[in-house]
């Protein structure tokens, strides 16, 4: 596609379910990022693919979230169990990755509320 | 580690003036690159300007300019000639130009800039 596609695009969930969110990134770009943003907050980085690997996993904030890259294409972030706090707008970039001045696009985001 | 710091929760400018946004950042780094992303109620973060620490010379984009002090560790954003499009959060960001930080931007807590017609 022309840009980063994420879906869907708003997420009512109870909590205690599982919930998954889906990236699709600009196509040939290796470089995968997802990002929280609170209410009234800066932007959080959570993980970092670099092609389907994932060598910085630092930011993820408990054993309840993960995530994937397959074929070195989409990705999903799963959030188990959610809780109220995981209320948020989670972000995907992609980059070309390689050199760092590459620059990394953003999807729109989803948007997902804990009820 | 490093971090980002904007001290403007909100700001408002009136259309056609001129506005500047603050940035401060800490790192121990000597190369890296900064950068200023608007974020409209659409939610997309949409890149306006980019800055290589290693440049001396501020980065500029039409109407869009900043001014980055290395040694102070600053980065402000000024916008000319305000339009009611400017109105949006906007998000200073750094990444580092070591190559094992795999090109993670971390942001300030935003600036919400509204413009009066």
């Amino acid at each position: 596609g022309a840009g980063v596609s994420q879906s869907p695009s708003n997420k009512v969930t109870e909590k205690g379910k599982d919930v998954e969110l889906r990236c699709d990134p600009i196509s040939g770009h290796t470089a995968l990022y997802w990002y929280r943003q609170s209410l009234g907050q800066g932007l959080e980085f959570l993980i970092y693919f670099q092609g389907n690997s994932a060598p910085d996993k630092s930011g993820l904030p408990s054993d309840r979230f993960s995530a994937e890259r397959t074929g070195g294409s989409v990705s999903t972030l799963t959030i188990q169990r959610t809780q109220q706090e995981d209320s948020a707008v989670y972000l995907c970039a992609s980059s070309r990755g390689g050199p760092s001045r590459t620059e990394a696009f953003f999807g729109q985001g989803t948007r997902l509320t804990v009820v | 580690a490093q971090t980002v710091t904007q001290s403007q929760p909100e700001m408002s400018v009136q259309e056609a003036e001129t506005v500047t946004l603050s940035c401060t950042y800490d790192t121990s780094e000597s190369d890296y690159y900064l950068f200023w992303y608007k974020q409209p109620p659409s939610r997309q973060m949409i890149l306006v300007i980019r800055q290589e620490a290693y440049k001396q010379q501020n980065a500029t984009e039409n109407r869009f300019s900043v001014n980055f002090q290395k040694a102070a560790k600053s980065f402000s954003l000024k916008i000319s000639d305000s339009q009611l499009g400017d109105a949006a959060m906007y998000f200073c960001a750094y990444r580092s130009a070591s190559g094992n930080q795999g090109g993670k931007l971390i942001f300030g807590q935003g600036t919400e800039l509204s413009v009066k017609p």
